[in-house]
This record gives structure tokens, sequence and C-alpha cells, in this order.
């Protein structure tokens, strides 16, 4: 599948700091663009995701932000809590859905 | 609403020996997936299921692995004979659409190590 490019690899914060995830890709047929958040043991789960018909969503402290014509689309988080700490790993998708995954970010939010 | 169920959650086998995995998807979701995640790497996609027919498996080693979903519910993976290379955790997801992006959920995986 297509290449996506996932930076930082590791990530730390202050508690209350903001974090941002930035990712590239090569497929210009990606419409989907979803971010998932992996604890310990367990599987990914969605935290906000992002079509390439609009250039940012928010959902409370997460905020995504796309740009089609660059080809990266990055992850905000703000205010950071200690229970944000995970691997975050954005992702993307064509009409088919087949998710091609970054890398994975490992962020700490230190106390 | 219950969750992408798998099963086991760990596994420990020899090389050479054979493996299965069950996955038993969200309630109505058509599209089933099965991922290869190991350490410190993102999710790979190995086959796509939509109900009981195969959409994609071009990333499924075919001479070891080999996967089903007969009734267009549950699926196995099977790996025969494992590798040392195959040990990663295996993470079934499902969604309810095919294209336009249906959201993909996540199981808890299982963890396989190949000694």
């Amino acid at each position: 599948g297509e290449n996506v490019e996932q930076h930082p690899s590791t990530l730390s914060v202050q508690e209350g700091d903001s974090a941002v995830i930035k990712c590239t890709y090569s497929d210009s047929a990606s419409n989907y663009f979803p971010w998932y958040k992996q604890e310990l043991g367990k599987g990914p789960q969605l935290i906000i995701d992002i079509r390439s018909n609009v250039g940012e969503k928010k959902d409370q402290r997460i905020a995504v932000t796309l740009n089609k014509t660059a080809k990266h689309f990055s992850l905000h988080i703000t205010e950071t809590q200690p229970e944000d700490s995970a691997v975050y790993f954005c992702s993307h998708a064509n009409a088919g859905n087949m998710l091609t995954f970054g890398g994975g970010t490992r962020l700490m939010v230190k106390p | 609403e219950a969750g992408v169920a798998q099963s086991p959650r760990y596994k420990i086998i020899e090389k050479r020996q054979s493996v299965a995995f069950w996955c038993n998807p969200i309630s109505g979701h058509a599209t089933l997936y099965w991922y290869q995640q190991i350490l410190g790497q993102g999710p790979k996609l190995l086959i796509q299921f939509q109900n009981n027919g195969v959409v994609d498996d071009s990333q499924l080693p075919k001479d070891r692995f080999s996967a089903e979903r007969l009734k267009g519910v549950d699926s196995t993976l099977k790996i025969q004979p494992a590798k040392l290379e195959d040990s990663a955790v295996y993470l079934c997801a499902s969604s309810s659409g095919l294209a336009g992006g249906g959201v993909q959920f996540f199981g808890p995986g299982t963890r396989l190590t190949v000694l």
C-alpha cells in the first residue's frame, strides 16, 4: 500500500501543554483520514477522523487539520492530561476503505 | 453495543507449528479486516472481507496464512507453519460499510509469540 510518514516517533510534554503530531502521505486518491489512540495491551481506538472535503475538524481538546494539496495532516491535542499518554497512529484510506497506518507516536504527558 | 471480540488473547507456539485466531465482529457489520501489528509499528492490513467474500488479500502471505469468513459473520485467521517473524499482535476490525470510509472498530488483538 501507499506509505504514510508520521513524526515525531516520541513526544514528551508537560501536563497542560499542547501536542502536535504530523503525517504525510503519497496516495492522491486518499479521501478519509482517521486518527487512532492505542493504549498498552488494547486495540486501536478511533479518536477523530476527517474527510477530504474538510480542512479542519475539532472535538473538544482534539483537532485535526488536512492539507490535500501538500498531502499532509496533523493532530493537535490541547491541555494535555496524563490519561492522554498512549501511542497515536495516523492513517488514510481511499474509496476501498483499506487503511494504511503511520509508524506511530508515543506521547508521554508528565504530571 | 458489544465490541469486536477476539480469542485467544495470547498464544505461544514453536516455529513450524500451526495456530488459529478467531474474531467476532460488531453485530451487523458487513466488512471485516485482519491486521498484523509488529512491535513498535503501525497495523498492516492482511485481508479484507465484505460479507463472506474476499475484497483484498494482496498483502496476505498465502503460502502460510489463510483466512475465512464462511457465513459472513465470524472469521478465523490461520498460520501454518509459523515462522519467528510472525510474532506480532493480530488485530481484527469491522465496519458497517465498504466505500466512503466507514469507521473501523478494532478488537483487543491476539498476541502471538513464536519461539
